[in-house]
């Protein structure tokens, strides 16, 4: 069965440091997706991404946050500063279509720990 | 508005008996109410998703309850089973201006089956 895949499944960075998550999301899906999760607290949407553009992004998305689709398989999110706060589990997601797009399909996700 | 509320924070039950998790939302645009299910180490999973045209879903052991003049959601897993031991997560999404979509997410609950 095909399923997202995420790498690294850890990460530790210093704060300041820039780090590149990468997600290979499921082959025929075309809506692409960030959430994080902090320990103990809920799941937070970041960003969607559809057609090589970004479709909606939370307040969490800011400046220092960009998604980049570099082919046609991979899906990245960087933090280019990073700060202690940005530690979380970071979840990538695909869903099939538009229609589809409340089935969204989850990676293992990437705990990033920023000391 | 935007907020989904979820309860209870843990759960245990024992072999055979009725899970129940419940969940309430403000924002009437949502329409689409998935349950994840997140087991410790991987990515929530679409368990079962129900929406607010339809009171009930069922699928073998799990059932969505949904009563749209209260706002309110909930999950039953009948005859639980230790393997049911998880996180699970409500989750409400409504369609944005660019035809994706995000997951709102309840707190979860963390349910465990004793044998």
């Amino acid at each position: 069965e095909p399923e997202v895949t995420q790498t690294p499944s850890h990460q530790v960075t210093q704060m300041g440091q820039e780090v590149i998550l990468r997600c290979v999301p499921i082959s025929n899906h075309l809506y692409f997706y960030w959430y994080r999760q902090i320990l103990g607290q809920k799941v937070e949407f970041l960003v969607s991404f559809y057609n090589n553009e970004i479709s909606e992004k939370s307040e969490i998305f800011d400046d220092q946050f960009s998604v980049e689709r570099p082919d046609g398989s991979n899906f990245t999110l960087k933090i280019r500063s990073t700060k202690l706060e940005d530690s979380a589990m970071y979840f990538c997601a695909s869903s099939r279509t538009f229609l589809q797009a409340y089935e969204q399909y989850f990676g293992p996700g990437t705990r990033l720990t920023v000391t | 508005q935007q907020q989904v509320k979820q309860s209870p924070q843990s759960l245990i039950v024992q072999k055979g008996g009725i899970s129940i998790i419940n969940c309430a939302y403000e924002n009437t645009a949502f329409d689409y109410f998935p349950w994840y299910q997140q087991f410790p180490g991987k990515g929530p999973a679409l368990l079962i998703a129900i929406r607010p045209d339809v009171s009930e879903k069922k699928e073998g052991r799990f059932t969505i309850s949904f009563n749209k003049s209260a706002k309110q959601f909930s999950l039953h897993i009948m005859d639980s089973q230790p393997g049911d031991s998880a996180t699970y997560f409500c989750a409400a999404t409504r369609p944005n201006a660019g035809n994706n979509r995000k997951l709102i997410w309840g707190l979860g609950t963390s349910l465990a089956v004793n044998p």
